[in-house]
């Protein structure tokens, strides 16, 4: 399967515990984004990186979010001191920047914080 | 910031019956994109329209860009059962990269 792949599929800790996501996007996509999706609502931009350089980031990120690429290629998203409100689906999106923007999203991983 | 909204936010219809969802920005948006994502699934892309007025049909979908890029409009003509899920819009403005969605048009379609 060459799509957006993303681990864990699921992932259930317990409050103030440390996770971290996995994204491998489309191997010749050079721009990643991540997303959060809580129910009944849109995805919600996080941040975006183009190759390794993280270009932009939601002002609604709390400082216990980061995000890196370091070689261009995966990225992993960490969450510190997980809050009861950090439980969401966390997409992890791909795009090459040419033609269309269209993104190519992946299944997700589902976070429950208890 | 830019913020977009969608509406109705639910929508039941009965098979054949024509359905719209309306997509509004607060801002003059470069291009907006729509998805669909399926109960359970993730979002999957249909279409962008970039510029101003744009139409752009497939199939039975008919897909609306504004004149002044603030608005868009996804038309479905004799909804089937397959199209059960959530439309989104997401748009994006000249000073980012961030594409921002709406909170989506669930349509649930009965036979």
């Amino acid at each position: 399967d060459t799509g957006v792949s993303q681990d864990p599929r699921h992932k259930i800790t317990k409050r103030g515990q440390n996770v971290t996501f996995r994204c491998d996007p489309i191997s010749e996509h050079n721009r990643l984004y991540w997303y959060r999706q809580t129910l009944g609502q849109g995805p919600e931009f996080l941040t975006y990186f183009q190759n390794e350089a993280q270009l932009e980031k939601s002002r609604l990120l709390s400082d216990r979010f980061s995000a890196e690429r370091p070689k261009g290629s995966f990225s992993t998203l960490e969450i510190q001191r997980t809050e009861q409100g950090d439980s969401a689906m966390y997409l992890c999106a791909s795009n090459s920047g040419m033609e269309t923007g269209e993104l190519f999203f992946g299944e997700g991983s589902r976070l429950t914080v208890l | 910031g830019q913020q977009v909204m969608q509406i109705p936010q639910y929508q039941h219809v009965q098979e054949g019956e024509d359905f719209t969802t309306y997509c509004n920005s607060s801002t003059t948006l470069s291009n907006i994109q729509w998805y669909k994502q399926r109960p359970g699934g993730h979002p999957v892309f249909l279409i962008q329209l970039v510029k101003s007025g744009e139409v752009k049909k497939q199939k039975r979908l008919t897909f609306q860009f504004g004149e002044a890029k603030k608005n868009s409009s996804l038309h479905i003509t004799a909804t089937q059962t397959t199209d059960v899920g959530t439309y989104f819009c997401a748009g994006s403005s000249n000073s980012g990269y961030a594409l921002n969605f709406g909170k989506g048009t669930s349509l649930l379609v009965t036979p």
